[in-house]
């Protein structure tokens, strides 16, 4: 089954943009994901998903600001001109007929 | 708009059984599966298992299997996880979350609604 790794943390400026990464699995390269955000003491919300072509689905209401891209076993999350309410722990989750994985999430800090 | 309402917060004794309900609206409940995940304190999410509402189908997720039960009750678009013999470790808050399909109608995008949480403490 695929598995999902991402950075614990990342930082950046209010104002600035960030790109998140969660890396497939060997293997798994073609598999497409889908983002989540977790606000502090707050159910998940979806975002999108992100193919292996970089082609992405955003849910609805999700702002202009955030974005997908893919690069081989990378899907990213673009977030930009970020604001204080982006502060979150953002996962990514895959999927197979059999399962369905979360990577261990990244923990947003806005500066 | 779609909508999940979970039950209220549970406080169990070890060995003790739970189950926690998932209200949905706004939608055909039998057109989507139903995903159950939690999340420990501190911790990041783990995928329990799925139930295909319409055939009222289930997979577990290992870890799980022989302690989880998930069902569903079409009549009210509700779906039900109980999980058995509760340890401490199940101290978690369980989440119901709809799977997303693209235009197609067949192929999955995710998992695009999600309830707000149970909160399940195992206390003795």
């Amino acid at each position: 089954q695929p598995v999902l790794t991402q950075s614990s943390s990342a930082s950046a400026s209010l104002g600035s943009s960030v790109k998140l990464t969660c890396t497939l699995s060997s293997g798994h390269s073609y598999y497409i994901i889908a983002w989540h955000q977790q606000q502090p003491g707050k159910a998940p919300r979806y975002l999108m998903n992100v193919e292996g072509s970089g082609s992405y689905n955003k849910g609805s209401g999700v702002p202009d600001r955030f974005s997908g891209s893919s690069s081989g076993a990378d899907r990213y999350l673009i977030v930009s001109n970020l604001q204080s309410e982006d502060e979150a722990d953002y996962y990514c989750e895959t999927w197979d007929s059999n399962t369905r994985v979360f990577g261990g999430g990244t923990k947003l800090t806005v500066l | 708009q779609v909508q999940l309402v979970q039950s209220g917060a549970e406080v169990k004794k070890p060995g003790a059984s739970v189950k926690v309900s998932c209200k949905t609206s706004g939608y055909t409940f039998t057109d989507n599966y139903m995903h159950w995940m939690r999340q420990a304190p501190g911790e990041g999410l783990e995928w329990v298992g799925w139930i295909n509402p319409n055939s009222g189908g289930t997979k577990y997720g290992q870890k799980f299997q022989g302690r989880v039960t998930m069902t569903r009750d079409t009549s009210i678009s509700t779906a039900y996880m109980e999980l058995s013999r509760l340890r401490f470790d199940d101290t978690a808050v369980y989440y119901c979350a709809r799977e997303g399909y693209d235009s197609s109608g067949h192929n999955s995008k995710g998992l695009d609604s999600w309830g707000q949480g149970t909160l399940v403490t195992v206390s003795s």
